[in-house]
C-alpha cells in the first residue's frame, strides 16, 4: 500500500536549520508531486510547498520564501524538507503529503506521512 | 489571504445534520476546482473526506457530503455520529498552483 515514512522528532535551537526526510513506497515515486504541510500545537494546518518529483520543480508558500527548500532523491524515493533560521514559531508537526492525482500540482491530499515533531527551544 | 474562514466550532446531537462553511475568495475557493475536506482526530494525521468539491474517497461514509457556491464551500454531515467528533479543515487550490487551508472547525457531538 502507499506509504510515506518520515524521519524522527528533533529538537533544535533558535537560528539553527532542520532537515526532515520522507520516504515513499507502494507506488511509482515520480508519478505524484509531494507536499509539506505543518501544524503548530493546537493550530491549523499550514501548507508549505510542493515538489514535482519527476522534474524537481518546486513552489513554496510566500510565508516561507527564502527559508524553505524542498528537494528529492529519485533513487531513494525520498523527499527532503530543509527549513533554516528556526524560531520558536517553527515548533510544529511537519507532514509529508502525497497529492491525489498526478497533475496539476495542488489538487488534494490522499496520503499523509506520520508527521515529524520539530521543537525549537533554547 | 492567510487562511480560508471557517467557524471555530460547531455542535450537534447524534443523528442531527451539521454543516461547516468555508469562505474564501475568487482567488481560491471561488476560482478553482480543487476544494477538499479533511478530518483530524487528536494526535492523528488528517484524513481525506471530500475531494473535487463533492466526491468521496472509497471508505468514507455517505453521510459526508460537500458542495460549493461562489466563494463558499460547505461540508455537511447528515446524521452525525459520536465518532465524527474531530477537527475539520477545508482546503483549496489557489493561484499559480498554491494551496490554502481553512482555519479549522471543531465538531462536538453532544
Amino acid at each position: 500500500q502507499v506509504q510515506l515514512v518520515q524521519s524522527g522528532a528533533e529538537v533544535k535551537k533558535p537560528g539553527a536549520s532542520v532537515r526532515v526526510s520522507c520516504e515513499a513506497s507502494g507506488y511509482t515515486f515520480t508519478t505524484y508531486a509531494l507536499h509539506w504541510v505543518r501544524q503548530a500545537p493546537g493550530q491549523r494546518l499550514e501548507w508549505m510547498g510542493w515538489i514535482i518529483t519527476v522534474s524537481g520543480k518546486t513552489k513554496y508558500s510566500q510565508n516561507f520564501q527564502g527559508r524553505l527548500t524542498i528537494t528529492r532523491d529519485t533513487s531513494a524515493s525520498t523527499v527532503y524538507m530543509d527549513l533554516t533560521s528556526l524560531t520558536s514559531e517553527d515548533t510544529a508537526i511537519y507532514f509529508c503529503v502525497r497529492q491525489g492525482i498526478p497533475s496539476p500540482p495542488g489538487n488534494w491530499f490522499d496520503t499523509w506521512g506520520q508527521g515529524t515533531l520539530i521543537t525549537v527551544s533554547s | 489571504q492567510s487562511a480560508l474562514a471557517q467557524p471555530r466550532s460547531v455542535s450537534g446531537s447524534p443523528g442531527q445534520s451539521v454543516t461547516i462553511s468555508c469562505i474564501g475568495t475568487s482567488s481560491d475557493v471561488g476560482g478553482y476546482y480543487y476544494v477538499s475536506w479533511y478530518q483530524q482526530h487528536p494526535g492523528k494525521a488528517p484524513k481525506l473526506l471530500i475531494y473535487d468539491v463533492n466526491r468521496r474517497p472509497s471508505g468514507v461514509p455517505d453521510r459526508f457530503s460537500g458542495s460549493k457556491s461562489g466563494n463558499t464551500a460547505s461540508l455537511t454531515i447528515s446524521g452525525v455520529q459520536p465518532e465524527d467528533e474531530a477537527n475539520y479543515y477545508c482546503c483549496s487550490e489557489a493561484a499559480t498552483y498554491a494551496v490554502i487551508f481553512g482555519e479549522g472547525t471543531k465538531l462536538t457531538v453532544l
